[in-house]
């Protein structure tokens, strides 16, 4: 079965400095991958998503993402953290060929602090 | 454009009672899901409908759960015989089309509390 590790429940970082939020997949053949992000009170929306063409893929917001599968990674990063940027932060995988049903990782909770 | 909507935004109800949650997809996409957010169990899938079928029903966590369909537009996932450990917040998702990279868009969720 697939699994979504998301590595620190938290991350704090100073703004304007750099975002960097892990997630690595398990799953033999490489899947659809998805961050999403969820501010208070609010569901979630899609940042970026990666469906096998380009391995870096570009979202919105100014974030950014990497896939290499040879780490199974798919790590969020921003070069420059906004006040704004604070949230929750998810990350996703769906298998190619399936019904897409979303398999969360435990989020990682990003805070900005001036 | 309209969003996906969900109702209500917030449910308390005591142990025992059945509730009901509806979700509006966006207008015109074909594929819906549910989803569950727990403090212990983080985001879950639970069902989704192509149209008014849900071909797989394993994700519902008991039987007193069930969900609906109808005219491929609205959803409503029924919970009958609450429990605490029913407390959660219910998304709701639609997509265009059923199809594993189509991009999922979120409702703002329905936060259930059972007392």
């Amino acid at each position: 079965a697939q699994s979504v590790t998301q590595l620190g429940s938290h991350v704090s970082v100073s703004e304007g400095a750099l975002v960097l939020l892990r997630c690595n997949y398990s799953s033999s053949v490489p899947p659809y991958l998805f961050w999403y992000v969820q501010y208070p009170n609010q569901g979630l929306q899609l940042l970026l998503k990666y469906t096998s063409a380009a391995t870096l893929v570009k979202g919105i917001n100014g974030f950014e993402a990497e896939f290499k599968k040879s780490e199974t990674s798919f790590h969020l990063t921003k070069p420059s953290a906004h006040m704004s940027d604070a949230a929750e932060y998810f990350c996703a995988v769906s298998e190619p060929g399936g019904y897409n049903k979303l398999i969360f990782g435990a989020g990682t909770r990003l805070a900005v602090h001036p | 454009g309209a969003g996906v909507s969900q109702s209500p935004s917030n449910k308390v109800t005591e142990k025992g009672k059945d509730v009901e949650l509806r979700c509006d997809p966006i207008s015109g996409h074909t594929a819906l899901y549910w989803y569950r957010q727990s403090l212990g169990q983080g985001l879950e899938f639970l069902i989704y409908f192509q149209g008014n079928s849900a071909p797989d029903k394993s994700g519902l966590p008991s039987d007193r759960f069930s969900a609906e369909r109808t005219g491929g537009s609205v959803s409503t996932l029924t919970i009958q015989r609450t429990q605490q450990e029913d407390s959660a917040v219910y998304l709701c998702a639609s997509s265009l089309v059923l199809r594993a990279a189509d991009t999922q868009y979120f409702g703002p969720g329905t936060r259930l509390t059972v007392l």
